[in-house]
């Protein structure tokens, strides 16, 4: 069955530090796979999106992500953190159509002044 | 344009009560959804539709049904309210995958707690 582990439930940056949230994806075929980001009392707002080609994505507010078949891998970087990127980020997979998802656990990230 | 739009936003229900998550969308999206979200758990999709009159079940849909007839309206009815449905609801929304975006959208979010 298709999962989604993200194995940090939390993490705390400073300010203007570089961040790599971790997200393992478990999945048969070739994975569409997603990051959104959940700013407190909101819902959530995609940041960015991986179906085929570059490896690389870039998405919204300077976040970039990678895939990385061998690994299993689709881990979103961000070069230096604003105070405002403190928020709940969520992995997820795209299963059996429809475009349904399949959400990690999420990891909250604070960041310090 | 307001995008997707879930009420109430709170709400406390007793023990065997029953209500009705309302959620509407203005973009004429095809597929809607209804996510719970547990502390630690991440989002579980409950139910979902491709188009109106037609839903069907996601992970956890015991305790709940849906209707959809029409392409904007998608509720969630919970019939006999239990403290296991204690939780934060999300409704969304998506174009077919055929429009090649993936993306959902997502309302604002229900906090409900069964007392």
């Amino acid at each position: 069955a298709q999962s989604v582990t993200q194995p940090d439930i939390h993490i705390t940056v400073s300010e203007g530090a570089s961040l790599e949230l971790r997200c393992n994806y478990s999945y048969g075929a070739t994975p569409y796979l997603f990051w959104y980001v959940q700013s407190p009392g909101q819902g959530l707002q995609l940041l960015l999106k991986y179906f085929s080609g570059d490896t690389l994505v870039q998405g919204i507010k300077g976040f970039e992500a990678e895939f990385k078949r061998s690994q299993s891998s689709f881990n979103l970087r961000k070069p230096s953190v604003h105070w405002s990127d403190a928020a709940e980020y969520f992995c997820a997979v795209s299963s059996g159509g429809y475009n349904k998802l399949i959400f990690g656990a999420g990891t909250r990230l604070a960041v310090h002044p | 344009n307001a995008g997707v739009t879930q009420t109430p936003k709170f709400r406390i229900l007793k023990i065997g009560q029953s209500m009705t998550l309302q959620c509407t969308q203005d973009m004429n999206h095809n597929y809607m959804y209804w996510y719970r979200q547990d502390p630690g758990m991440g989002l579980k999709l409950i139910y979902y539709s491709v188009g109106a009159g037609i839903t069907d079940k996601g992970e956890v849909p015991n305790g709940y049904n849906v209707s959809r007839s029409t392409t904007e309206d998608f509720p969630l009815r919970l019939e006999l309210a239990a403290p296991s449905q204690t939780s934060v609801y999300f409704c969304a929304s998506s174009y077919p995958r055929g429009a090649d975006t993936g993306e959902l959208f997502f309302g604002e979010g229900s906090r409900l707690t069964v007392l």
